[in-house]
Order: structure tokens, then C-alpha cells, then sequence
């Protein structure tokens, strides 16, 4: 079993719709939660990062449960632009700090 | 806006060559990693430094890989001899800090091994 896996893709949604994507992680130890974005040919950037409480930044919603060990991000109002791969990013406190990332999901948008 | 610089962009070799891929992270980022993407997966973890000193190394292929931050700056990951399997994109990305902070990427050195 994979230590982070997303939701296969790719999803196809028309603009305006809402999104949801998770992810599982299989290790207790994990500490830190992101997601992080990534277009195509291009390198990854922060989305946001989860907090237990959960968070919100405008049209993203971003969810953690460690009970269940998984984590969401809701897209509200898909944008064209929103068009890319999302990453899962789960770092691990083994002793040092180790950052795993997710395989992705990727999100089309289209008029 | 500071960024991660990367270089070369491109890199087209033989196999059995020796490539060398260099990275410069944002000024004051004392943590750097380098990761290895074959397209359609997530970015794998090679190495990480803290300063100068390797922290994490357990995904680097030791056989082929090595990887230095001889002053804490600025880093070089090299292949020798490469091999088929080793073409992929390299991403080097810094961090303020080791426990889990924002990592900041670099536009990527994409290796095709021939």
C-alpha cells in the first residue's frame, strides 16, 4: 500500500462545478498536511495547507481527519484555470521530518 | 519574489553518461531536497539537506547518485553513469525550515536519457 494515495483521475467537470478530491495516508506519524498544485510541465506550488480545524482560502476548502487518516480539498465554482494536477502532501515524523507526496489527481475544467 | 533556480532546464544524454544538474534555493532556505518525477507520479524524495549536511538520503540510488551542499548553498545532484530508467524531471525545492514548512520548487532539470 501506497503511504499517500489520491483519488484516481482525471475528472472532467464543467465551470462552476464543485470538486472534491482525497486523500489517504497510511502512517500514524504523519504530522504536517498540504496541497500543492501543479500545471502541466511545470513545477508544484503550495495550494494550501490543512489544518486540523480544517480552512478555507476563497473558493478552497481544505479538510483533515486523523481518525480516518484522510484528507479533502473541495473546489467551489471550478474556474478553467483551476485545470491542473493537485497534489497530496503528507510529511512524516519519523525521528527527522520526511515529505511524501501523493501520485495526483488531475482536474480538467472546460467551458 | 525570491525563487529556486535550476539548471540546465533541458538535458539530452546517452546512457552511461555522466550529467550533473545544479540548484541555487532561495536565499536564507537552509533545508534543500531534491526530488526525482517520472511523468503521471507524484515527486519522490532523493535527498534532503539541512545546511550542508545530508538528512535524508534513503531514496538515492547510492550507486549512481551523489548529491552535495559543500557551503549550505547552493547544490549539485549528479548521475554517472545514467541510465535509461533515470530519464525523469529532477526538481530541487527549499524551506525555511525541515519539520514540514512550505517547500518552494525550482522550474526543474528534464533529463532524457538515450
Amino acid at each position: 500500500r501506497k503511504e499517500v494515495e489520491q483519488d484516481p483521475g482525471p475528472f472532467n467537470v464543467p465551470e462552476g462545478a464543485t470538486v472534491a478530491f482525497n486523500c489517504t495516508y497510511s502512517n500514524s506519524a504523519s504530522q504536517s498536511f498540504f496541497w500543492y498544485r501543479q500545471d502541466c510541465r511545470k513545477e508544484p506550488k503550495l495550494l494550501m495547507s490543512v489544518y486540523s480545524s480544517g480552512n478555507e482560502d476563497g473558493r478552497f476548502t481544505a479538510q483533515l481527519n486523523r481518525a480516518s487518516q484522510y484528507i479533502s480539498l473541495l473546489i467551489r465554482d471550478s474556474k478553467l484555470s483551476d485545470s491542473a494536477t493537485y497534489l497530496c502532501v503528507v510529511t512524516l515524523n519519523t525521528g527527522g521530518f520526511k515529505t511524501i507526496f501523493g501520485a495526483g489527481t488531475r482536474l480538467f475544467v472546460k467551458a | 519574489e525570491a525563487e529556486v533556480a535550476q539548471s540546465p532546464r533541458y538535458k539530452i544524454t546517452e546512457k552511461s553518461q555522466a550529467v550533473a544538474f545544479w540548484c541555487d534555493p532561495i536565499s536564507g532556505h537552509a533545508t534543500l531536497y531534491w526530488y526525482r518525477q517520472i511523468l503521471g507520479q507524484g515527486p519522490e524524495l532523493l535527498v534532503q539537506f539541512q545546511d550542508e549536511s545530508v538528512v535524508d538520503d534513503s531514496q538515492l540510488p547510492k550507486d549512481r547518485f551523489s548529491a552535495e551542499r559543500l557551503k549550505g548553498v547552493d547544490s549539485t545532484l549528479k548521475i554517472q553513469p545514467a541510465e535509461l530508467g533515470d530519464s525523469a524531471m529532477y526538481l530541487c525545492a527549499s524551506s525555511t525550515t525541515t519539520s514540514g514548512g512550505t517547500q518552494y520548487f525550482g522550474p526543474g532539470t528534464r533529463l532524457l536519457v538515450l
